[in-house]
């Protein structure tokens, strides 16, 4: 069962352009976290939110945390080449038993 | 520098050979798991373990095992690989008991078993 829906799959863009990636669920999670991967690597983890309504900024990237704790978003303003990558959504239901993965969005970001 | 190792990069092998990929993080963390990423499917977690000697079946156990032998090390072993096992595999590492639980990782082992 896919506990974590990210959409969209794909996603490419312009220099410039605005974005949002969604992680939504009908489960509700403890915390989420957000991991960008980048081909060869291993993910990288951007924030952790973990109260209902939170919203975190780092840079030109917000992140939010539905007041259910359902769900999250990723908003990214005026895109860059340098955020191409896979973005990961992962929610943990009880304090650090398994982490389930959202399946990921794919991210280009064009010159 | 604070890592999580996983060796080999890269390994082909035959249907019914013996193989382990060895993990060793260096940041005294308590808790490691192993992943496979596929294509379509995304990240699901194997083994995990939470602390030396206490590991712990994730989504996708069979066909694997593992070892939590010492803290710094988290081996994943396939007994009998067959080529349904083939996939990106992640190790990875975290401090439990903090308020921003990170997930370290390594930097995978690409599988392909014939």
């Amino acid at each position: 069962t896919q506990l974590l829906e990210q959409s969209p799959q794909f996603l490419s863009i312009q220099e410039g352009e605005n974005l949002t990636v969604y992680c939504n669920s009908s489960s509700v999670f403890s915390s989420l976290q957000w991991y960008r991967q980048e081909p060869g690597e291993g993910p990288v983890l951007l924030v952790t939110v973990v109260t209902g309504g939170e919203v975190k900024k780092l840079k030109r990237l917000t992140f939010q945390f539905g007041d259910a704790r359902k769900d999250s978003s990723l908003h990214i303003t005026a895109a860059q080449p340098g955020d191409t990558g896979l973005y990961l959504c992962a929610g943990d239901k009880f304090r650090y038993s398994t982490l389930t993965f959202g399946k990921g969005t794919m991210l280009l970001v064009s010159p | 520098e604070a890592q999580v190792t996983q060796n080999p990069r890269y390994l082909i092998t035959v249907t019914g050979k013996k193989l382990t990929v060895t993990c060793s993080q260096n940041m005294n963390h308590e808790y490691m798991s192993w992943y496979r990423q596929d294509p379509g499917l995304g990240l699901r977690q194997i083994y995990y373990s939470m602390n030396v000697e206490v590991t712990d079946k994730g989504d996708v156990p069979e066909g694997y095992k593992v070892s939590r032998k010492e803290k710094r090390n988290f081996p994943l072993i396939l007994e009998s690989p067959s080529p349904n096992q083939t996939s990106l595999y992640f190790c990875a590492s975290s401090l439990l008991g903090t308020e921003d639980e990170k997930l370290f990782f390594g930097s995978g082992t690409q599988l392909s078993v014939l």
